[in-house]
């Protein structure tokens, strides 16, 4: 158990339906990541976030949003779904979001897109 | 484009036999740091080992260790007496010392046979 936790752990909706998948750090972590795997892209790096700031963007398409609260637990807003979509969305944290920091990993949610 | 290539797509042991996971990587940069994860059919993304890339000396977790070639930009992974328990995919991934994000290889599924 890495400490990291995701919600829900499944979840099925519709083509242009709007979800959102809820992550908590680890205790002590300020920085949260988003990463979507799917079969065609493999793992990629969507949207970082630190201490509720935006820090660093990666492959996030625009209908997707993230925040950070100050409770530090991230929520990534997903929207307009598409087939395309369906896809493991993993959150990970770590304490100060350098780059000598080991991301640790929340157990992903599912989404199928139908 | 920063790259992370595993060119094993799968692999296969026996029980107590040992196996080494190739990686190779593609950046410019001095400062940086690899990582090796393992995600079994439960999806979890679980960190197996981490090298800086300053440090020469090669990381060693347990039955895991690396063999980490800066100048020709290798880092394989070597499972030492191996277990039932080490079948699932592996990913290779590196993180610049001034970056957010990780950058994943393709993944390399390992089987192993009693």
């Amino acid at each position: 158990d890495s400490g990291v936790t995701q919600t829900p752990k499944h979840l099925i909706t519709a083509t242009g339906q709007r979800v959102t998948l809820r992550c908590s750090p680890r205790s002590g972590d300020l920085s949260v990541y988003w990463y979507q795997q799917s079969l065609d892209q493999g793992l990629q790096f969507l949207i970082q976030y630190y201490n509720g700031e935006e820090r660093a963007k990666g492959n996030i398409l625009e209908r997707f949003s993230a925040q950070q609260f100050p409770d530090l637990h991230s929520e990534l807003n997903l929207s307009s779904l598409e087939l395309g979509d369906s896809a493991l969305y993993f959150c990970a944290s770590t304490q100060q979001g350098t780059g000598r920091d080991t991301q640790y990993f929340g157990p992903g949610t599912r989404l199928t897109v139908l | 484009a920063q790259t992370v290539t595993q060119s094993q797509p799968e692999m296969s042991v026996q029980e107590a036999e040992t196996v080494t996971l190739s990686c190779t990587y593609d950046t410019s940069e001095s400062d940086y740091y690899l990582f090796w994860y393992k995600q079994p059919p439960s999806r979890q993304m679980i960190l197996v080992i981490r090298q800086e890339a300053y440090k020469q000396q090669n990381a060693t977790e347990n039955r895991f260790s690396v063999n980490f070639q800066k100048a020709a930009k290798s880092f394989s992974l070597k499972i030492s007496d191996s277990q039932l328990g080490d079948a699932a995919m592996y990913f290779c991934a590196y993180r610049l010392g001034g970056s957010e994000k990780l950058v994943f290889g393709k993944g390399t599924k390992l089987t192993v046979n009693p």
